[in-house]
């Protein structure tokens, strides 16, 4: 079954302290990765789209990175305006649907 | 400036109750999607539609409907048969020879009373 697993849940970090959001899936023929911001009661706005192994985007203080069974979002140097949950999608699979998971929601304290 | 929006913001809704609920963009984009987003659950698909006056059945389709009369308008409908229908709902826009990013409205969050 395609199956799109974000950890951690929930994470706390102080300004400045650089970390990663990990999106682990399961999915026959990758056609895309996707990350996206969501702001509480807004819609998701897009940051990245991935397509194959060792593909690397960055935007800002945010590098999306790819591999076979997983992608990273790495956030350096995070400032309090990056706190917000961060969404992955994953394209692919018999039904060609998007496949989102459940986001990680970041905490950035000053 | 092109974009997606929808309307209301927020819905209220008394039990037994239809309601729709409005998306539309001006990107130009052939394809649309509704999403039922909940707490603690990924966003799930409820219907889509690739081209004006086609669309298809999603992953929770029950209990609502949707019409594409014009490329720019995907209305959703919450009929009273759905069971559970608070949520925050979402209208997504692609065009599917592009990158096939899905681009998001604001959303509407539907009460039910």
């Amino acid at each position: 079954e395609d199956q799109v697993t974000q950890s951690p849940e929930a994470l706390r970090l102080q300004e400045g302290e650089s970390s990663s959001l990990n999106c682990s899936y399961t999915v026959s023929g990758l056609r895309g990765l996707f990350w996206y911001r969501q702001d509480p009661g807004k819609g998701p706005e897009f940051l990245f789209t991935l397509y194959s192994a060792g593909e690397e985007k960055e935007k800002e203080r945010l590098k999306a990175t790819l591999t076979k069974k997983e992608s990273f979002l790495h956030i350096t140097a995070p400032k309090p305006e990056d706190s917000a949950t961060y969404l992955c999608a994953v394209r692919g699979g018999a039904t060609n649907k998007l496949i989102f998971g459940t986001g990680t929601l970041l905490a950035v304290q000053p | 400036d092109g974009g997606i929006t929808q309307s209301p913001k927020y819905l209220f809704r008394k039990e037994g109750q239809n309601v729709t609920l409005s998306c539309e963009q001006n990107l130009n984009h052939d394809a649309m999607y509704w999403y039922r987003q909940d707490p603690g659950q990924g966003l799930r698909l409820i219907y889509y539609s690739q081209i004006v006056n086609d669309f298809q059945k999603g992953d929770i389709a029950e209990g609502y409907s949707v019409s594409r009369e014009k490329k720019e308008s995907f209305p959703l409908t919450v009929t009273s048969a759905q069971k559970n229908p608070t949520a925050f709902y979402l209208c997504a826009s692609t065009n599917p020879s592009g990158t096939d990013t899905q681009y998001f409205g604001p959303g509407t969050r539907l009460t039910v009373l």
